[in-house]
């Protein structure tokens, strides 16, 4: 079965730093491009980033560019995102997710994990 | 960008109930839209890809219909456990983009 599994969620300041991680098992990590998707509590789903099989193509939503890093480990079949310069509008549920073409796209979500940006 | 426009935003409905709900994109987005569940306080889960393909496992009273700009999903029957909320996206070009969202409630 596909699991992906998030971690590295907690409490920061506003300013602060995080970085994310998914553990994926169950198919073959690096043949997916891969992504991060958010939800603040009580709103709606928003894309974050989404990452090429090899990692040569990363995309952004304007709202974290040049704060956050999507990266991945082919070898180690996890996914990654650092989060700097992190703001109260960054609290969120974070999710790790598949994408690519039909069939891949979002096919497979993490648990989430919760960011929460609060002095 | 392209916005994403669901409607209704919300809607009570009871078991049996036919129940639609429509999204509709700013540009043309080909069938580049993918429709999810969620309940509270879990992750998504997706109902259908590529605008009306059954993602394996779901029942099928769940459809997808629509291309270009307007799509639809459709619940043929409600059932107790499709009481959640209901999100489309699309994934033409980037910035991905979601609906505001469906709340489908208990009437």
């Amino acid at each position: 079965d596909v699991q992906l599994v998030e971690a590295g969620g907690g409490l920061v300041q506003p300013g602060g730093s995080l970085r994310l991680s998914c553990e994926a098992s169950g198919f073959t990590f690096s043949g997916f491009w891969m992504g991060w998707v958010r939800q603040a509590p009580g709103k709606g789903l928003e894309w974050v980033a989404t990452i090429r099989q090899d990692g040569s193509d990363k995309y952004y939503v304007d709202s974290v560019k040049g704060r956050f890093t999507i990266s991945r480990d082919n070898a180690k079949n996890s996914l990654f995102l650092q989060m700097n310069s992190l703001r109260a509008e960054d609290t969120a549920i974070y999710y790790c997710v598949t994408y690519g073409g039909y069939e891949a796209m979002f096919q497979y979500w993490g648990q989430g994990t919760l960011v929460t940006v609060s002095s | 960008d392209i916005q994403m426009t669901q409607s209704p935003s919300a809607m009570s409905a009871s078991v049996g109930d036919r129940v639609t709900i429509t999204c509709r994109a700013s540009q043309d987005v080909a069938i580049y839209l993918a429709w999810f569940q969620q309940k509270p306080g879990k992750a998504p889960k997706r109902l259908i890809y590529a605008a009306s393909r059954l993602q394996s496992g779901v029942p099928s009273r769940f459809s997808g219909s629509g291309s270009g700009t307007e799509f639809t999903l459709t619940i043929s029957s409600l059932q107790p456990e499709d009481f959640a909320t209901y999100y489309c996206t699309q994934h033409k070009s980037y910035p991905l983009t979601f609906g505001q969202g469906t709340k489908v409630e208990v009437k």
